[in-house]
């Protein structure tokens, strides 16, 4: 089972450079999510989506955009690298929505660790 | 944007000690409070979970006690192993557009000494 698949697992980028990250599933999973993890701030919603077609902004959404055409992928682009968006960035899913009924835990994949100089 | 609040940063503990993690919440959409845990170059993964009905869950050495009314939650690993050294983040949840997401604390990085 690969569950959470995330490429690359590292990224050299120069300043105003753009890239895509790239996320998958194999589990059949309705919700994504896309996180950065910084030292100190802990892990920080950039982007989701509720299904296909559907994506909504997290708490940090600037500067990256997200689309979902397939269930399966919910690729990250970084449109002007910047500095500030060195980090490592973690894609999740999980089954359904999380609701006040269901749990619905986070599947996280291992991360991609940008660095943009 | 909601606030949880975890502390402490990082935490050193003899093995066979008792690790603590607490976490604090402004407001929360609803009671669901889960614990996850990552180890280097790993992806967090979900460790153990309350729903309040309750005010505390055990699973194994890993125990969430809930305190509803100081709007506190938190993890307590018994006879704590070097295997458990890992960051440790708790969650709540908060309202996004028409959907539920998780707030996530700043992580705990716990070290257990052999």
């Amino acid at each position: 089972n690969a569950g959470v698949t995330q490429t690359p697992k590292f990224q050299v980028l120069k300043t105003g450079q753009s890239m895509t990250l790239q996320c998958a599933q194999d589990m059949n999973h309705e919700y994504m999510s896309w996180y950065r993890q910084d030292p100190g701030m802990g892990l920080r919603l950039i982007h989701y989506s509720v299904g296909a077609g559907i994506t909504d902004q997290g708490e940090v959404p600037n500067g990256y955009n997200v689309s979902r055409s397939t269930t399966e992928d919910f690729p990250l682009r970084l449109l002007s690298a910047a500095p500030s968006q060195t980090s490592v960035y973690f894609c999740a899913s999980s089954p359904k929505l999380l609701t006040r009924a269901r749990n619905s835990p986070l599947h996280f994949g291992n991360g991609t660790r940008l660095t943009v100089t | 944007q909601q606030q949880v609040k975890q502390s402490p940063q990082s935490l050193i503990v003899q093995k066979g000690g008792i690790s603590i993690i607490n976490c604090a919440y402004e407001n929360t959409a609803f009671d669901y409070f889960p614990w996850y845990q990552q180890f280097p170059g790993k992806g967090p993964a979900l460790l153990i979970a309350i729903r309040p009905d309750v005010s505390e869950k055990k699973e194994g050495r890993f125990t969430i006690s809930f305190n509803k009314s100081a709007k506190q939650f938190s993890l307590h690993i018994m006879d704590s192993q070097p295997g458990d050294s890992a960051t440790y983040f708790c969650a709540a949840p908060q309202t996004g557009a028409g959907s539920y997401q998780l707030t996530f604390g700043k992580g705990t990085k716990l070290s257990v000494i052999p």
